[in-house]
C-alpha cells in the first residue's frame, strides 16, 4: 500500500493567515492525489482534485499543487470556516489510501 | 443533486455479520462514470477505503479486508450495500459510502453521506 504522510498533524493559526499544509507519498503518484476537509461530525468534504483542480463551489482561497510524492494544500487567507481537519487522499493505485489528518485550530 | 445516506443497525455483536445500506438520490447508481464506495473512519485507523462497486456489480475491495467484506449493488432500488463477516471490536467506526468520480475526477469521492457510528460489542 501506498503511505501518505501529513505534516503538520497540527497547527494553531488566526485569521488572515497562509496556512501551507503538506502531504508526502511513499513512491510516486504522478498527480493523483486529492484534499478534503471536515469538520467535527461531519463527513470529509472535496476541496482539491488531481493535485491542483478546485472542485465546483470550493472558494478560490483554497489551491493545491505538487506532483511525484510531494504535495501541497494552501490556503491564502484563513477564514474562521477553515477551522477544520485536512486529509490528503491518494487514488494512484488500490487501495486508495488517506494521510492522518491536519488540524487547523485558532491561535 | 445526488445525495447519498447510510442506514443500517448501529450495534453488532463480534463475530457476527454488520450489513449497511447506502440509498442513492437524486441521481442513479447506473452511470457508467462512477464507483460507489465504502470508506469507514476509527480514531485508531483514520480513514480506510473499504472498497467500491460500479453499476455492473463489479466489485474491488481493500486487500485488507478482502476475506471478509462483500459489496452488492440494486439497481432497481439505487442502493447499494456492505457486508463485513466476522468482526471485532477493530470494526468499530464510522461508515461512510461515497461516490467515486473516476471518469471526471481521477477517483476522487466528491459525494458522501452523512456516516453512521457502528460499534461492535457484546
Amino acid at each position: 500500500d501506498i503511505q501518505m504522510t501529513q505534516s503538520p498533524s497540527s497547527l494553531s493559526a488566526s485569521v488572515g493567515d497562509r496556512v501551507t499544509i503538506t502531504c508526502r507519498a511513499s513512491q510516486t503518484i504522478s498527480t493523483f492525489l486529492n484534499w478534503y476537509q471536515q469538520k467535527p461530525g461531519k463527513a470529509p468534504k472535496l476541496l482539491i482534485y488531481a493535485a491542483f483542480h478546485l472542485q465546483s463551489g470550493v472558494p478560490p482561497r483554497f489551491s493545491g499543487s505538487g506532483s511525484g510524492t510531494d504535495f501541497t494544500l494552501t490556503i491564502s487567507s484563513l477564514q474562521p470556516e477553515d477551522f477544520a481537519t485536512y486529509f490528503c487522499q491518494q487514488s494512484y493505485s488500490i487501495p486508495s489510501t488517506f494521510g492522518q489528518g491536519t488540524k487547523v485550530e485558532i491561535k | 443533486q445526488v445525495q447519498l445516506q447510510e442506514s443500517g443497525p448501529g450495534l453488532v455483536k463480534p463475530s457476527e455479520t454488520l450489513s449497511l445500506t447506502c440509498t442513492v438520490s437524486g441521481g442513479s447508481v447506473n452511470s457508467g462514470s462512477y464507483y460507489w464506495s465504502w470508506i469507514r473512519q476509527s480514531p485508531g485507523k483514520g480513514l480506510e477505503w473499504i472498497g467500491y462497486i460500479d453499476y455492473s456489480g463489479i466489485p474491488n475491495y481493500n486487500p485488507s479486508l478482502r476475506s471478509r467484506v462483500t459489496i452488492s449493488v440494486d439497481t432497481s432500488k439505487n442502493q447499494f450495500f456492505l457486508r463485513l463477516n466476522s468482526v471485532t471490536a477493530a470494526d468499530t467506526a464510522v461508515y461512510y459510502c461515497a461516490r467515486d468520480d473516476f471518469g471526471g475526477r481521477g477517483d476522487a469521492f466528491d459525494i458522501w453521506g452523512q456516516g453512521t457510528m457502528v460499534t461492535v460489542s457484546s
